[in-house]
């Protein structure tokens, strides 16, 4: 199975532009989960859909939100952005089952805000 | 609330010394436990996880981690260090109680740096 997929890699926005990160799963995986990394930080947790509804939810602003569609591929919308949220996104799929606690990561979308 | 915390930041060691990593978790139940392993510019990629049962589990590239209950503690461990284990290693907690989130939380990560 081809893993996680995320698009773009790489992303150089200015401050107050919105931005939107994709993120494919795993095929048959249904639940997706996005995460912010940075130095200052370390890795984050911004929020899961499964089956096109947002199961949990992190501790971010509004200006951080997110969809799936229902071929469970994701969205992951910043609006208004700040220097502050230059990061690595990083998207994750799990699965159903007796492996449902383990989420697979995509290599991530880098994001530079000037 | 879960907590992971992995007391170093990096650690230094020689190709083909052994290496331990540490990570200390804080959670009432079950814990569900799992080591990443991160290359630069990459995702995390799962070394291994530990739910219940053999309380010493083995992953992939040679890598093996103890959970010890009465310490709190999932430490990571390898007999002999390959130049391309150098990376960013993180430990995470998720929970293992039923209606858990399944969320886990990581810890800050390990800088691994391997000398030749």
């Amino acid at each position: 199975k081809a893993g996680v997929t995320q698009t773009p890699r790489y992303l150089i926005k200015t401050r107050g532009q919105q931005v939107t990160l994709s993120c494919s799963p795993i095929s048959g995986h249904r639940s997706v989960s996005w995460y912010q990394q940075t130095p200052g930080q370390g890795l984050q947790f911004l929020f899961e859909y499964f089956s096109e509804t947002q199961r949990n939810k992190g501790n971010f602003p509004g200006r951080f939100s997110g969809r799936q569609f229902s071929n469970s591929r994701s969205e992951m919308n910043v609006s208004t952005l700040e220097l502050g949220d230059s990061a690595l996104y990083l998207c994750a799929s799990r699965d159903r089952g007796e492996n449902k606690n383990i989420q697979y990561f995509g290599a991530g979308t880098r994001l530079s805000v000037l | 609330a879960q907590s992971v915390t992995q007391p170093d930041i990096h650690i230094t060691v020689s190709e083909g010394a052994s290496l331990e990593l540490r990570c200390n978790y804080s959670y009432g139940a079950t814990p569900y436990l799992f080591w990443y392993v991160q290359s630069p510019g990459q995702g995390l990629q799962l070394l291994l996880k530990y739910f219940s049962g053999d309380t010493l589990v083995q992953g992939i590239k040679g890598f093996e981690a103890e959970f010890k209950r009465s310490q709190s503690s999932f430490n990571l461990r390898k007999p002999s260090v390959h130049w391309s284990d150098a990376a960013e290693y993180f430990c995470a907690v998720a929970s293992g109680a039923s209606g858990g989130s399944y969320i886990p939380t990581f810890g800050r990560g390990t800088s691994l740096i391997v000398h030749p």
